[in-house]
């Protein structure tokens, strides 16, 4: 069982919709992050979220808006995606993203979305 | 800035052994290992902190040469539960990035 929760698992929209995913942990965790995973591709960086506070963003396009309202939950708002943004998002918490701290990334499951 | 991994794929028989090596340009403060398996999310399987270290966990172990910014994972007499994709992750000793490496496909057939 994964203690990083995930939700939806599958969303599928238009490129017109607004959405959001959503990620919620429980562990203490201080460090929050946003990966993008296409079919056989390693994860890719998108968001890091240090104590709530946004601590790195990987010159993502403005359509992706992340956002993390306290410590345990953090959400990704999506608007006018396009076909291409189809992928699994996975969010990943850490202890601290200080690296000194030496704490591995505990992953949810996914959320597989479809741009239309 | 991601770590390139080799080989990108190799099947293995039971029992066999295998190697898959990370590099990377910049310089490193440590290495993480994970496993995805098909469908599912990453999952830890290690971490490296100093040039030289050296980690075991099961019959998996890695080592870190900190000087050539290089990493390889060792699997040793492997069975069918550890076919699946290894990435090593990395990271600097500043900034809060966590970039993984290309992949490595594993498959362990009977």
């Amino acid at each position: 069982d994964t203690e990083v929760t995930q939700t939806p698992k599958h969303l599928v929209m238009g490129m017109t919709n607004k959405k959001s995913l959503k990620c919620e942990q429980h562990m203490g965790h201080r460090a929050m992050y946003w990966y993008k995973q296409k079919a056989k591709k390693p994860p890719e960086l998108m968001f890091v979220y240090s104590y709530e506070k946004l601590s790195i963003n990987e010159s993502v396009p403005s359509r992706f808006s992340p956002e993390c309202p306290n410590s345990s939950l953090l959400n990704l708002h999506l608007h006018a995606l396009q076909p291409e943004d189809s992928a699994l998002y996975l969010c990943a918490s850490r202890l601290e993203a200080d690296s000194s701290y030496n704490s591995p990334l505990h992953f949810g499951n996914g959320t597989r979305l479809t741009v239309t | 800035q991601q770590p390139v991994q080799s080989p990108q794929a190799v099947i293995l028989r039971e029992g066999e052994d295998a190697v898959i090596n990370c590099s990377s340009s910049k310089a490193l403060y440590s290495v993480h290992w994970y496993r995805q398996k098909h469908g599912e999310a990453p999952v830890f399987l290690m971490i490296l902190l100093k040039g030289g270290e050296q980690k075991g966990h099961d019959k998996i172990s890695a080592s870190f040469n900190e000087k050539k910014q290089q990493s390889s994972l060792y699997l040793t007499a492997s069975q069918l539960s550890y076919s699946g994709t290894y990435f090593c992750g990395t990271e600097m000793r500043t900034g809060n990035q966590f970039y993984f490496g290309t992949g490595t496909s594993l498959t362990v057939i009977p």
